[in-house]
């Protein structure tokens, strides 16, 4: 693999069911971030860690948690979907805080 | 609060040339970014700006006064595929990016 990638590309859940969405990059950048997209409103930043084994939360970290137990994976977990949950969500990696990140192709969630 | 200010939607034409503007006012700064985004596609880096005045990249340009928390991108000799949303995004004292909900341009013939 090169970059960043994320899985699923896209997915339907039913409300109330536990969802992860992985991602991995490979180019053992230190910084990564969980972002969701809608329509409307800017990228809203969910969860980031500035270096393996920390994590922080961001604007809007309700509903999610994250990992990071090493320096190439951060999934990112609903533990019980709500339909305010459905976006597009973005995994983004930095080479160090505050440099440019680098984003994944995304994940289209749908919460019915 | 911080807020990031840039136009919804914007047309031009094949060729000529386009400003997007952005305002911002954050608790700190680190930073301007712009970001282009095709339609179901992921963001990508275009510029990065921390100091004041002009970058210059080929056909695109940012400008950046933090006196008056005001950036703009400049595109030149639009083409076809400059069709996208521009994002704007500034870092704030915590190092983390504040995202606008970025312009729509709309290149027609």
């Amino acid at each position: 693999i090169a970059g960043i990638t994320q899985a699923p590309t896209s997915q339907i859940l039913a409300a109330g069911r536990r969802m992860t969405l992985r991602c991995t990059q490979d180019m053992r950048h230190n910084a990564m971030y969980w972002y969701r997209q809608d329509l409307g409103l800017g990228l809203r930043l969910i969860h980031y860690s500035n270096t393996a084994g920390t994590t922080g939360k961001g604007e809007v970290p309700d509903g999610y948690s994250v990992s990071r137990a090493n320096t190439d994976d951060f999934p990112l977990t609903l533990a019980s979907a709500v339909p305010s949950q459905t976006s597009v969500y973005f995994c983004a990696s930095s080479p160090r805080d505050g440099g440019e990140q680098f984003f994944g192709p995304g994940t289209r969630l749908t919460v019915l | 609060g911080q807020n990031i200010d840039q136009p919804t939607e914007m047309t031009a034409t094949e060729g000529a040339i386009v400003q997007i503007n952005c305002t911002y006012q954050t608790s700190g700064f680190n930073g301007l970014f712009w970001y282009q985004q095709h339609a179901g596609e992921a963001p990508t880096f275009l510029s990065y700006n921390v100091l004041d005045g002009l970058e210059e990249k080929g056909r695109f340009s940012s400008f950046l006064s933090r006196s008056k928390g005001y950036s703009y991108l400049l595109l030149k000799e639009l083409q076809m595929k400059d069709s996208a949303s521009y994002l704007c995004a500034v870092m704030d004292s915590n190092y983390q990016l504040i995202w606008g909900a970025g312009t729509k341009l709309i290149i027609k013939p």
